[in-house]
């Protein structure tokens, strides 16, 4: 089955405790993305990559890290997480520049600070 | 900065109504989305639209490109309890990879 796979789906984690939230798709896809989704501001982008070793920020990328060492992986990385970090994350995929179709969600990641 | 409005922010039905929504921009769109969110879920793309004018069904549901390229709609006939979720409009921006979603339409059907 086609899909983005996040793990993990919960986490309740202490602030300043390193964490990774991985993210994998089977789908070959080029690009690949993190949102994260919060009440009143809706989706906003941390990250995306368009290609294996290159990311870029997006709107909100203060306090996060990415990388991109392969294709179908891309990793999410708080190294000091704080408790303003608390939400619901979205890794996405889509095909790349030869498609315009939107993106392919995960099924989310929710992370409590305390 | 580019904004997106959808509205109704919320609504509630009863189960076999119809249901329109629409979603409005400051600026001119090359691509309009149209995305689903159960709870507790991610989005799952519903319709995609690509020129002005565009009309495409999905099913039960149908969405439209406006003429202005400021403006889409999406309807659902015929509603049921499973099209209970936020539906979100969206535009991909290619040349840096990005989606930006609107606030969001809140579904709720009544049985």
């Amino acid at each position: 089955e086609a899909q983005v796979t996040q793990n993990p789906r919960y986490l309740i984690t202490v602030t300043g405790k390193k964490l990774t939230v991985t993210c994998s798709q089977n789908m070959n896809h080029e690009y690949m993305s993190w949102y994260r989704q919060d009440p009143g501001l809706g989706l906003r982008q941390i990250y995306y990559s368009m290609n294996v070793e290159a990311t870029d920020k997006g709107d909100v990328p203060e306090g996060y890290k990415v990388s991109r060492k392969e294709k179908r992986n891309f990793p999410l990385i708080l190294e000091s997480p704080s408790p303003n970090q608390t939400s619901l994350y979205f890794c996405a995929s889509r095909v790349g520049p030869q498609g315009h179709y939107g993106y392919t969600f995960g099924s989310g990641t929710r992370l409590t600070v305390v | 900065g580019q904004q997106l409005n959808q509205s109704p922010q919320s609504m509630f039905i009863q189960e076999g109504e119809d249901v329109s929504m629409n979603c409005t921009s400051s600026s001119i769109f090359n691509t309009w989305l149209w995305y689903k969110q159960d709870p507790g879920e991610g989005p799952v793309l519903l319709i995609a639209l690509y020129k002005a004018g565009e009309l495409t069904s999905n099913g039960r549901l149908t969405a439209q490109f406006g003429i202005t390229r400021k403006d889409s709609f999406l309807n659902i006939s015929a509603s049921i309890p499973s099209d209970v979720g936020i539906y979100f409009c969206a535009e991909l921006k290619t040349s840096y990879d990005k989606v930006i979603f609107g606030p969001g339409t809140s579904l709720s059907v009544i049985p």
